[in-house]
């Protein structure tokens, strides 16, 4: 079945340092969507990406999906405190249902 | 407006009892998705509803697991039996079908800890 893996598994950066983590699927993806859950909290919804070689920004965050489909990655410029939380992709392989990945856990130090 | 919510929040119960958990989905959302998350972990995939069409139980990991979906609204997860392995947070996330854009919405999520 379809696995989705996301790297690195955990990232501490100190506040103001770039932090990037990447999301890789077993099977080509019709579209995958971001997620973050802040510590306690549940998934709320970061972005959407469908198009092959797409990127797309929000404000610090920068997601890009790969010209295959099968990766994406998250990149946020100059990390703030509010940063922190867990960040999930979600993949969907051209059914209405989307694999989550592991996620990464990002902790930024003042 | 009203997001999706979930009831109980908190539930704990002795190993071998049944639990019912709910889900009310966003108003108008056809699609009703139940995840299961260990603390630290990942979101596991349990079950997907769309609609009237069969659901999606690829994702249930036991027999002991089962729900349903009344007129299209809430859900109901039921656990029989329940394991202390069935501890964690059950999510529940409904979107918007038939468009391109079908992000989640998440829940608070049920915290269920077997005793």
């Amino acid at each position: 079945g379809q696995q989705v893996m996301q790297i690195p598994q955990y990232q501490h950066v100190q506040e103001g340092e770039d932090f990037t983590t990447y999301c890789n699927s077993s099977t080509t993806l019709s579209n995958i969507q971001w997620y973050k859950q802040r510590p306690g909290g549940h998934p709320v919804f970061l972005i959407q990406l469908v198009k092959s070689g797409e990127v797309k920004k929000q404000k610090r965050l920068t997601f890009q999906f790969g010209e295959a489909k099968k990766n994406s990655s998250l990149h946020i410029t100059a990390t703030q405190t509010t940063d922190v939380g867990t960040y999930f992709c979600a993949g969907d392989n051209y059914g209405q249902n989307f694999v989550f990945g592991p996620g990464t856990r990002l902790s930024v130090l003042p | 407006g009203a997001g999706v919510s979930q009831s109980p929040s908190n539930k704990v119960t002795e190993k071998g009892k049944d639990v019912e958990l709910r889900c009310d989905p966003i108003s108008g959302h056809t699609a009703l998705y139940w995840y299961r998350q260990s603390l630290g972990q990942g979101l596991e995939f349990l079950i997907y509803f769309q609609g009237n069409s069969a659901p999606d139980k690829s994702g249930l990991p036991s027999d002991r697991f089962s729900a349903e979906r009344t007129g299209g609204s809430v859900s109901t997860l039921t656990i029989q039996r329940t394991q202390q392995e069935d501890s964690a947070v059950y999510l529940c996330a409904s979107s918007r079908s038939g468009t391109e854009y079908n992000e989640q919405f998440f829940g608070p999520g049920t915290r269920l800890t077997v005793l």
